[in-house]
């Protein structure tokens, strides 16, 4: 299974774009990376998820480099409810128990 | 639209009782089934998975077991409960095959269980 190493907290101002890098230097060829948002009390929620190159939604981007062995997700302007915890999970898709939940990414969005 | 129902939203049990939590999903067939558990503070811990009727994974030893007896309802059992039982359990389910979601995990809203 693909470890991923994130930063522990980071804390950031409204309207500032947040990035947030995760490693996993042992990606495997069929390992996609999907990030995920939690807030207090509540279940993780899908944010983004890819294997290569750039992807972009509605609510994120995800730049993942050639090699693969790391990923970044960017939070265009950012406000006050973004404050949450961000986990970065790197796996198989057809094997989903494989999906790793690590201690993830405390984000703190100041006023 | 598919939809998670996962419940009690709290629970508060005495040390020996036993446990019964239930997760049902609606507007899909066939899900893939995860129970995490989660410790103040810290990442999700998988627990059990699903991919069919009857058949459970577990991840972990401990005290805890899970059934599926139907093809949309997964439920979490315990006959005695610990203390280290305290926590905040969530249901999770993703699409089968994988094509088109690429197994990306749909969460409850939790249990927050307190074994005192």
């Amino acid at each position: 299974l693909a470890k991923t190493t994130q930063p522990i907290s980071m804390d950031s101002y409204e309207g500032q774009e947040v990035n947030i890098t995760c490693s996993h230097n042992n990606i495997a060829t069929n390992d996609y990376i999907t990030w995920y948002q939690q807030f207090p009390s509540q279940g993780p929620r899908f944010i983004i998820q890819g294997y290569k190159t750039k992807v972009t939604n509605e609510v994120a981007s995800l730049f993942i480099p050639a090699d693969r062995k790391s990923s970044t997700l960017s939070l265009p302007r950012v406000s006050l409810s973004d404050t949450a915890v961000y986990y970065c999970l790197v796996g198989d898709p057809f094997y989903g128990q494989n999906f790793v939940f690590g201690p993830g990414t405390r984000l703190s969005v100041l006023p | 639209s598919q939809t998670i129902h996962q419940w009690p939203a709290t629970l508060v049990q005495p040390v020996g009782s036993p446990l019964s939590l239930e997760c049902t999903v609606e507007g899909t067939s066939n899900p893939n089934l995860y129970w995490y558990r989660q410790a103040a503070g810290r990442g999700l811990q998988l627990l059990f998975y699903s991919v069919g009727i009857g058949q459970i994974s577990s991840e972990v030893p401990q005290n805890l077991s899970a059934s599926r007896p139907q093809d949309r309802q997964f439920i979490l059992s315990s006959k005695k409960l610990l203390l280290s039982d305290s926590g905040f359990y969530l249901c999770a389910w993703s699409a089968s095959g994988g094509t088109l979601a690429k197994n990306i995990q749909y969460f409850g809203a939790g249990t927050r269980l307190s074994v005192l």
